[in-house]
């Protein structure tokens, strides 16, 4: 069984258009995240959900909303997408916040044209 | 300048020898992560430290607190061990700051 899975792997999409990033994790972690990796494979925090409460908000434009309906999902909307945005996301899950191990998911490729 | 450095950014070995990742930070900190990237793209967590030393099979990490600076070592190093490790502190409640990576290629 699969610890933390995202769907879907790969989205490619036009300048302007809405989509959503799902994300999974059956560990029965309490922490829940959403990282950016950009071109040049550095890594970011986007926002951290601890028992679907918004924890960690980074400067992330208001574009992106996270949604957390219980807390095995976390959810990345991405309105009016724009080249920029272009980037692995990779969701991950913790026991219980940063200072825990840390288990990724596999990563969305999102491809803005 | 990122909070958190790594040295050097890219490293070639070859198989069998000792290899050292360095990971420098300029905030305090309560912890550190190691993770380690494959080539095809997945996450894995290696290491979580507060304090001393962890040993998990050939890879060994270090940290010491005052002096801001961990180390990943990875002893007898193998191709397999090719991948991008990348080092990541906490801060402060919640939040976490990554390296910038080091890109690791060891040759048979």
């Amino acid at each position: 069984d699969t610890a933390v899975s995202q769907t879907p792997k790969y989205l490619v999409t036009q300048m302007g258009n809405d989509k959503s990033i799902k994300c999974e994790q059956n560990l029965g972690h309490d922490t829940m995240y959403w990282y950016k990796q950009d071109s040049k494979k550095f890594l970011k925090i986007m926002f951290s959900y601890n028992n679907k409460e918004l924890i960690i908000n980074e400067t992330v434009p208001n574009r992106f909303s996270p949604k957390s309906p219980d807390k095995a999902h976390l959810n990345l909307h991405i309105n009016s997408l724009e080249l920029g945005d272009s980037a692995v996301y990779f969701c991950a899950s913790s026991p219980r916040g940063t200072r825990y191990e840390q288990y990724f998911g596999p990563g969305t490729r999102l491809t803005v044209t | 300048k990122n909070e958190v450095e790594q040295s050097p950014q890219n490293l070639t070995a070859q198989e069998g020898e000792f290899i050292t990742i360095n990971c420098s930070y300029s905030v305090g900190i309560s912890a550190l992560h190691w993770l380690q990237q494959h080539p095809g793209g997945g996450i894995v967590s290696l290491f979580m430290l507060s304090s001393g030393k962890k040993k998990h099979g050939r890879l060994i990490a270090t940290i010491n607190i005052q002096e801001k600076h961990s180390s990943l070592h990875i002893t007898a190093s193998h191709p397999r061990d090719s991948a991008v490790y990348i080092c990541a502190a906490v801060p402060g409640f919640q939040k976490l700051v990554f390296g910038t990576g080091t890109r690791l290629l060891v040759s048979p």
